[in-house]
């Protein structure tokens, strides 16, 4: 079966500090996709990132990174020099045949970013 | 802005009653996607449409159904409102299914049924 486990409910730090939000997921299936998705305060759902299983290189977007590890079925979220504005639910979310293709969700990690 | 339209934004009514949520995809994109976001329960899909036709179904309850139009708009049907039926709807929308493609998101309908 395929799950995805955010075990973070719940990060807060101050503003310019790195976070890094966990995302674990287990599939039995060798070619899938991994998406992390942000919602912030307003409420919709923001894409930030899709790979694919065969694509272990780490993504660098900005003051994001993302770190792939097949190793571990982990996939990483590291927010650098953090801002008030990254104040959001932030979910990881996975897709391979097993689920037909549609999102697995992670139950999300609500990251506070203080002043 | 995602590029898919959700209407309305709000929706209060009550139980029993009938709503329909509407979705317009981001243009070009043939499949629709209608999730269910509540406290309890999290992100549930819901159902997909594909170019008109149902792909798949999740945890969609009887009572709600939903189909594409031809010009591939989508609209969502939720009948008999119960109270536990509030939460926000998602509209996505992608170019082809989720295997190497990105869902967009709407911005929700938010339904309260009091």
């Amino acid at each position: 079966a395929q799950k995805v486990t955010q075990a973070q409910t719940e990060i807060s730090v101050v503003e310019k500090e790195d976070v890094t939000l966990d995302c674990v997921y287990e599939t039995r299936d060798t070619t899938y996709y991994l998406f992390w998705y942000k919602q912030p305060p307003s409420g919709e759902l923001v894409f930030l990132i899709r790979r694919n299983s065969f694509d272990e290189q780490n993504e660098i977007s900005g003051r994001y990174s993302w770190n792939f590890q097949k190793s571990t079925s982990s996939f990483n979220f590291t927010i650098t020099a953090s801002q008030v504005v990254d104040s959001a639910v932030y979910f990881c979310a996975l897709s391979s045949m097993d689920s037909n293709y549609q999102l697995i969700w992670g139950a999300g990690t609500k990251l506070i970013i203080k002043p | 802005d995602s590029g898919v339209t959700q209407t309305p934004k709000h929706l209060i009514t009550a139980t029993g009653q009938r709503v329909t949520l509407r979705c317009s995809p981001r243009s070009g994109d043939l499949s629709v996607y209608w999730y269910q976001q509540s406290l309890d329960q999290g992100l549930q899909f819901l159902i997909q449409y594909y170019n008109g036709e149902e792909r798949a179904k999740g945890n969609i309850l009887e009572r709600f159904s939903a189909q594409q139009f031809p010009d591939l708009h989508s609209e969502l049907n939720l009948s008999s409102l119960e109270l536990g039926d509030s939460a926000l709807y998602f509209c996505a929308s992608s170019l082809r299914g989720l295997g190497n493609t990105e869902a967009f998101f709407g911005q929700g309908t938010r339904l309260t049924v009091v």
